[in-house]
């Protein structure tokens, strides 16, 4: 499976501290993605690299990837409480016959302690 | 209001009898798509469709069925449930391949089959 794999699978920081998750996969893949989850909830959008791009920002969200590694990175700065939720990784991996497929990963849950 | 919308919510049923969980988007996507999410695995793709009738196996379709005739409906339909279906499940849409861009996601269904 291309699934990607998160890390760590829990975290709890206190707020205003900044948060690290991370997201390994097995393939080339042709973009990544970082979902949010809100308990039980459908998952929110919040960012999408391509693989020919190794950095993004959006708001207090930083977002690396390293496809020599095949590995991401998602950054929350300044955590809020509201940002307590499960993140998720997804990837599209490159088949060659378009990008019809997201594989996601387990999720990393993060709470944030106010 | 974009949305995707879910029906039913909550399911409670019982093993072989066959149900029906709609799922209806309003923002003219061409792709449409089902996942279903169990504790410890994630999100896992059961069947996508990448056009009116044109619909293709994830990664776990066994026991399931879709059909799309219109391009805003994407039916999940399980033919006989059993046991092991009991899970929660999302539909998804996007404008393009799930990996060229944002997947919207509808609330969630509930389901357990007893």
């Amino acid at each position: 499976s291309q699934q990607g794999e998160e890390d760590p699978q829990a975290l709890s920081i206190q707020e205003g501290e900044n948060a690290t998750m991370n997201c390994s996969y097995k393939t080339s893949i042709n973009n990544l993605q970082w979902y949010r989850q809100n308990s039980g909830r459908g998952l929110v959008h919040l960012i999408l690299i391509r693989s020919n791009e190794r950095e993004k920002h959006s708001g207090r969200l930083r977002v690396t990837l390293d496809t020599s590694k095949k590995s991401s990175s998602l950054l929350i700065t300044a955590s809020r409480a509201a940002d307590t939720a499960s993140y998720f990784c997804a990837t599209d991996y490159d088949s060659g016959a378009g990008s019809y497929q997201l594989t996601f990963g387990k999720g990393t849950k993060l709470s944030v302690i106010p | 209001e974009a949305q995707v919308t879910q029906n039913p919510r909550y399911l409670i049923t019982v093993t072989g009898k066959k149900l029906t969980v709609t799922c209806s988007q309003n923002m003219n996507h061409e792709y449409m798509s089902w996942y279903r999410q169990d504790p410890g695995l994630g999100l896992r793709q059961i069947y996508y469709s990448m056009n009116v009738e044109v619909t293709d196996k994830g990664d776990v379709p066994e026991g399931y069925k879709v059909s799309r005739k219109e391009k805003r409906n994407f039916p999940l339909i399980l033919e006989s449930p059993s046991p092991n279906q009991t899970s929660l499940y999302f539909c998804a849409s996007s404008f393009a391949g799930a990996g060229s861009g944002e997947q919207f996601f509808g609330p969630g269904t509930r389901l357990t089959v007893l």
